[in-house]
């Protein structure tokens, strides 16, 4: 399955198929991108990060893309499990803001399907 | 693995008292954060912390907001005067020199 930006909140994946979640960001002065997963009740949850000066990163399971071009950037989850059901969030650091504030996106909720 | 903690993990509070809400933020970090997130919508950038002083705030932060590193562990948020708008999760994160935010589990305070 797929979700577009911020269009379609909520992602149904069956147990061990791949996820691939959407972000579109407007800043184009952004150089540093994470994902957060936050499961209900906790916080965000550091998943993965990229700089602007990448296009792809990989870690246990998932990889993240970015498209400087069209400021897009995805997040794909190998496998998907039950305790990956969560809501995604990616988050954008502006290259002009040295303190590092973060901008998040509206996220996605995924839910994973035996 | 050291991580981001916070108290109360719930707070119930009656509109226009004032509420402190607790973080301490990983030992070796430097730089503090406050979010929010009000149910159902994106976290949002509060207020940045730096060196004992504020670096950075978002609209949102106005003058019934403070924040305190009273000690060298401690960080907290302070509401003087709480409005039934202010009731979320709150959320502080802390980090070392590097880019990543370590988030707590966050503090909800509802207003009645």
């Amino acid at each position: 399955g797929e979700s577009v930006g911020l269009h379609l909140p909520t992602l149904s994946v069956q147990e061990g198929d791949n996820s691939i979640i959407n972000c579109a960001y407007s800043n184009s002065a952004s150089d540093y991108f994470i994902w957060y997963k936050q499961e209900s009740g906790k916080g965000p949850q550091f998943i993965i990060d990229i700089r602007s000066n990448m296009d792809k990163r990989q870690g246990q399971r998932v990889t993240v893309l970015l498209n400087k071009t069209v400021k897009h950037l995805s997040l794909q989850i190998a496998a998907t499990q039950p305790g990956d059901s969560a809501v995604y969030f990616c988050a954008e650091r502006a290259s002009t803001d040295s303190w590092g504030k973060l901008q998040f996106g509206a996220g996605t909720q995924v839910v994973v399907t035996p | 693995e050291p991580e981001v903690t916070q108290t109360p993990s719930h707070q119930v509070t009656q509109m226009g008292q004032e509420v402190i809400l607790r973080c301490v933020p990983i030992s070796n970090h430097l730089y503090f954060y406050w979010y929010r997130q009000i149910l159902g919508q994106k976290v949002e950038f509060l207020v940045s912390f730096y060196n004992n002083e504020i670096s950075e705030k978002s609209e949102i932060f106005d003058d019934q907001f403070s924040v305190e590193r009273p000690d060298g562990s401690n960080f907290t948020l302070k509401i003087r005067s709480t409005k039934l708008e202010d009731s979320a999760m709150y959320f502080c994160a802390s980090k070392s020199g590097s880019h990543e935010q370590y988030f707590g589990p966050g503090t909800r305070l509802t207003v009645t």
